[in-house]
């Protein structure tokens, strides 16, 4: 079945790296997705990773697939207070229509 | 390039009573999603179309949902009657239809059931 599951919280300083962690149980996953959530807000689109990659970077985002563990990490260099937010991982499963499973999301906060 | 929008941002209503959703998707996306998001939760589908078509409408709770895209551009999210575990935030989400391509999202209406 289909399961993805991420911490609830992380706190860093600003200017320090932050590393978001998700694991997924379906190992037909085609796609994973990042979606920032900030308070009000829908899901913004930050990065995806096609499931037989392992590492794509863009900018200050880096994206780790970990296919053998089902783990995927989004890591966030020079985080700002601007990347307060809540984080979503999603992973699309092969011949599932495009369908979205999410985590519960990862809320990041960001200390001066 | 537009965003995808929906309308209204927020709703309050009382149970038993009954609510839509708008949402027009990006110009020239074919399929369209439509989300329920609990407060603490990550969204959960509630219905895919293609075009003015549904494929995917398995966890649709049938009995006081509906929802239609009649001409394949824009989509209503019906709730009749409303129950309190339906407070939520709805999300319509778009993509080109395109194996794999990513999802947009809106801002999503805020529904709180009194």
């Amino acid at each position: 079945g289909e399961d993805v599951e991420q911490s609830l919280f992380l706190s860093v300083r600003e200017g320090d790296s932050s590393v978001i962690n998700c694991t997924y149980t379906d190992s037909s996953s085609t796609y994973l997705y990042w979606y920032k959530q900030e308070p009000g807000a829908g899901l913004q689109l930050l990065t995806y990773i096609f499931s037989n990659m392992d590492m794509k970077q863009d900018q200050r985002l880096t994206v780790l697939l970990n296919k053998k563990d089902k783990h995927l990490s989004l890591r966030i260099a020079d985080t700002q207070t601007g990347d307060s937010a809540i984080y979503f991982c999603a992973e699309s499963i092969q011949g599932g229509g495009n369908k979205l499973t999410f985590g519960t999301g990862t809320q990041l906060k960001v200390e001066l | 390039e537009a965003g995808v929008a929906q309308s209204p941002r927020y709703k309050i209503i009382e149970k038993r009573q009954s609510v839509a959703f708008w949402c027009n998707p990006i110009s020239g996306h074919a399929t369209l999603y439509w989300y329920q998001q609990i407060l603490g939760q990550g969204p959960k589908l509630l219905i895919q179309f293609q075009n003015n078509g549904v494929v995917d409408d398995s966890q649709l709770p049938k009995d006081r949902f509906s929802a239609e895209r009649l001409k394949g551009v824009d989509s209503t999210l019906k709730i009749q009657p409303a129950k309190l575990e339906d407070s939520a935030v709805y999300l319509c989400a778009s993509s080109s239809g395109q194996l794999n391509q990513p999802q947009h999202f809106g801002d999503g209406t805020r529904l709180s059931i009194l």
